[in-house]
């Protein structure tokens, strides 16, 4: 099973809200990752989490804000975007972060700033 | 810098019509060399994991290939539910605690019937 699961499938919010998207893998997977991609563009890398911890930032805004509450869940908790930030995001595991290791991605969330 | 790059941006074929897509990269400390598949609105989907130059690997109407400078995704007799978004990925060395990726912008493969 390579089955990466994410929660909600679409999310609709405006500037002020406060939201999380979930996103959860029973393989065994010790990185986890956030991904932001837009129409059109390929997979932009957000974070890295290796063994819970975070390994990677690309420079994200601190809107962004990830957490990693244990091995399995991977959540990302969002504050004060803005429209630009409307995009699919996407999670993805591997069994380690060397970047040997096959990243399997989960279906994404669509998530639109108002 | 390092830098993946993809062509076709786009190609269209007709189903049975065999053609290749090209990954060319430029990147220190590569790891490996990934190849997926996307559906508009999802996921990648993996397909392939290359690590070294000379290696090959199928599966069904696709056969990926490495060298040192680029990667082919050879399509053979394709159909229409080949459709899709193609992307390859090149993940590098970036700590000693994590790999890192870098995308190529894709290829957009239409088959029609």
């Amino acid at each position: 099973d390579t089955e990466v699961t994410q929660t909600p499938k679409h999310l609709v919010m405006g500037m002020t809200n406060k939201k999380s998207l979930k996103c959860e893998q029973h393989m065994g997977h010790r990185a986890m990752y956030w991904y932001k991609q837009k129409a059109k563009k390929p997979p932009e890398l957000m974070f890295v989490y290796s063994y819970e911890k975070l390994s990677i930032n690309e420079s994200v805004p601190s809107r962004f804000s990830p957490e990693c509450p244990n091995s399995s869940l991977l959540n990302l908790h969002l504050h004060a975007l803005q429209p630009e930030d409307s995009a699919l995001y996407l999670c993805a595991s591997s069994q380690e972060s060397r970047g040997t290791d096959t990243q399997y991605f989960g279906p994404g969330t669509r998530l639109t700033v108002l | 810098e390092d830098q993946v790059t993809q062509s076709p941006e786009a190609l269209r074929l007709q189903e049975g019509e065999s053609s290749s897509l090209n990954c060319s990269y430029t990147v220190s400390g590569l790891r490996g060399l990934f190849w997926y598949r996307q559906d508009p609105g999802k996921g990648p989907e993996f397909l392939f994991t290359l690590y070294s130059a000379g290696e090959e690997k199928e599966k069904e109407r696709l056969k990926a290939t490495l060298t040192k400078k680029e990667s082919f995704l050879h399509i053979t007799a394709p159909k229409p539910e080949d459709s899709a978004t193609y992307l390859c990925a090149a993940f590098l060395s970036y700590n000693t605690n994590a790999g890192k990726s870098t995308f190529g912008d894709g290829t957009t493969l239409t088959v029609k019937p």
